[in-house]
């Protein structure tokens, strides 16, 4: 069955960097659009990046462009979250999700990477 | 981006209720709206997209109506296990959720 397992989430310092990364299995990677939502402490879910299904085409939301980069590795069934510049705003579960076959709703997610930022 | 706000922010129900939820979009998404069911300290799950079409696996007590600027997702019959807080998202742009509602006992 399709699965998603989120690593990488740490204590990081503002300012700071960190790399998240997605193991997909379960189906052929190479065919979905994948995307990174994160929700802060006791907050709602806010989309952050997708990536297209070759990795030709990314887009950010506003919080996070020139921040944040996502990207993939097909040959390794792989999602990567490199994220800079932190700041306290960035303190969130972060989740990263599979795009259903029509690119308008996430059908799969995995269980989540906590990331907080405090010095 | 496209607000999305939902209401309300959370209720109070029994077992066996029937409960609505509703969505409402900033502008004209069609259909492009999915709801998601998220129990705390868990991932989010896919009830249903493009406003009605229910996710399989996903118990037939959940429905989704609506289009344009309104919709609405409804719990026919509410079980032990619905209890969690409930997101809209519309696709029609970059994604962008509702602020939730939470379902109580």
């Amino acid at each position: 069955q399709v699965q998603l397992v989120d690593s990488g989430g740490d204590l990081v310092r503002p300012g700071g960097s960190l790399r998240l990364s997605c193991a997909a299995s379960g189906f052929i990677f190479r065919d979905y659009y994948m995307s990174w939502i994160r929700q802060a402490p006791g907050r709602g879910l806010e989309w952050i990046a997708y990536i297209s299904d070759r990795g030709t085409v990314t887009y950010y939301a506003d919080s996070v462009r020139g921040r944040f980069t996502i990207s993939r590795d097909n040959a390794n069934n792989s999602l990567y979250l490199q994220l800079k510049s932190l700041g306290d705003e960035d303190t969130a579960v972060y989740y990263c999700a599979r795009f259903g076959p029509t690119v308008t709703y996430f059908d799969s997610w995995g269980q989540g990477t906590l990331v907080t930022v405090s010095s | 981006d496209i607000q999305m706000t939902q209401s309300p922010s959370s209720l109070s129900a029994s077992v066996g209720d029937r409960v609505s939820i509703t969505c409402r979009a900033g502008q004209n998404i069609k259909t492009y709206l999915s709801w998601y069911q998220q129990i705390p300290g868990k991932a989010p799950r896919l009830l249903i997209y493009a406003s009605s079409t229910l996710q399989g696996g996903v118990p037939s007590r959940f429905s989704g109506s609506g289009s344009g600027t309104d919709f609405t997702l409804t719990i026919s019959s509410l079980q032990p296990e619905d209890f969690a807080t409930y997101y809209c998202q519309q696709s029609l742009s970059t994604p962008t959720f509702g602020g939730g509602t939470k379902v109580e006992i």
